[in-house]
């Protein structure tokens, strides 16, 4: 049973480029949630795709994009980089959004470096 | 704004102590509270709480849900190095979607 995976592991850029991460769910999930976690503190909430719609977004400016695919997989496009934006940015998938909805499984976060 | 907190903040025991970790909450519109263990990357999924008084329980880990007060507990009994990580509580407050706000965590440092 495949886990939640993400591409790539480590990633450095300078300040103004753009980055886009990469996360295949778990198997037989259909939701893909998107996480900030900064040093030390909790994961941040992004934003949710379901049914390749954005569904749910937290307190993120519009430089942070998102994608998901037919196939459930998901992309986290950055524009514009501050230095601010390096983290660890953690993909997790569930399934379905009915009811209570799912536990949230991680992928093992892709970290990114902004010089 | 949702809101959760959790204590203590940090936590350093000895193998075979219990503990007890807290998580508080503030959400608008609550659907479920999870517990997560975090080592190194990836948080891995512990407990997953929706109603008010029914303990979970895996191994020497359970928690409890109270829906009337607001918070949840985590319980390590006879505590082991390996569990020494941070331990993180995330309530979903979410509408049309899941919208999970996590605490800071506890962190755990369980010495031999």
């Amino acid at each position: 049973d495949a886990g939640v995976t993400q591409s790539p592991t480590h990633l450095i850029k300078t300040r103004g480029q753009q980055v886009t991460l990469r996360c295949s769910p778990k198997s037989g999930h259909d939701t893909v949630s998107w996480y900030q976690q900064a040093l030390g503190q909790g994961p941040q909430f992004i934003f949710q795709y379901y049914e390749e719609e954005e569904r749910q977004r937290g307190n993120f400016p519009d430089r942070f994009s998102g994608h998901q695919f037919p196939n459930y997989s998901s992309e986290l496009n950055v524009n514009a980089l501050l230095l601010g934006d390096s983290a660890l940015y953690l993909c997790a998938s569930s399934l379905g959004l009915a009811g209570a909805g799912g536990a949230q499984y991680f992928g093992p976060g892709t970290r990114l470096l902004v010089l | 704004e949702d809101k959760v907190v959790q204590s203590p903040l940090s936590l350093v025991v000895h193998e075979g102590d219990t503990v007890t970790l807290n998580c508080s909450y503030e959400v608008t519109n609550f659907r479920s509270l999870l517990w997560y263990k975090q080592e190194k990357k990836a948080p891995t999924f512990l407990f997953m709480l929706t109603s008010s008084g029914i303990e979970k329980k895996s191994g020497r880990l359970s928690s409890i849900l109270d829906k009337k007060e607001l918070f949840s507990i985590l319980n390590i009994t006879a505590t082991q190095t390996g569990d020494s990580a941070v331990y993180l509580c995330a309530v979903d407050g979410g509408n049309y979607g899941q919208n999970f706000v996590f605490g800071p965590g506890t962190r755990l440092s369980v010495l031999p």
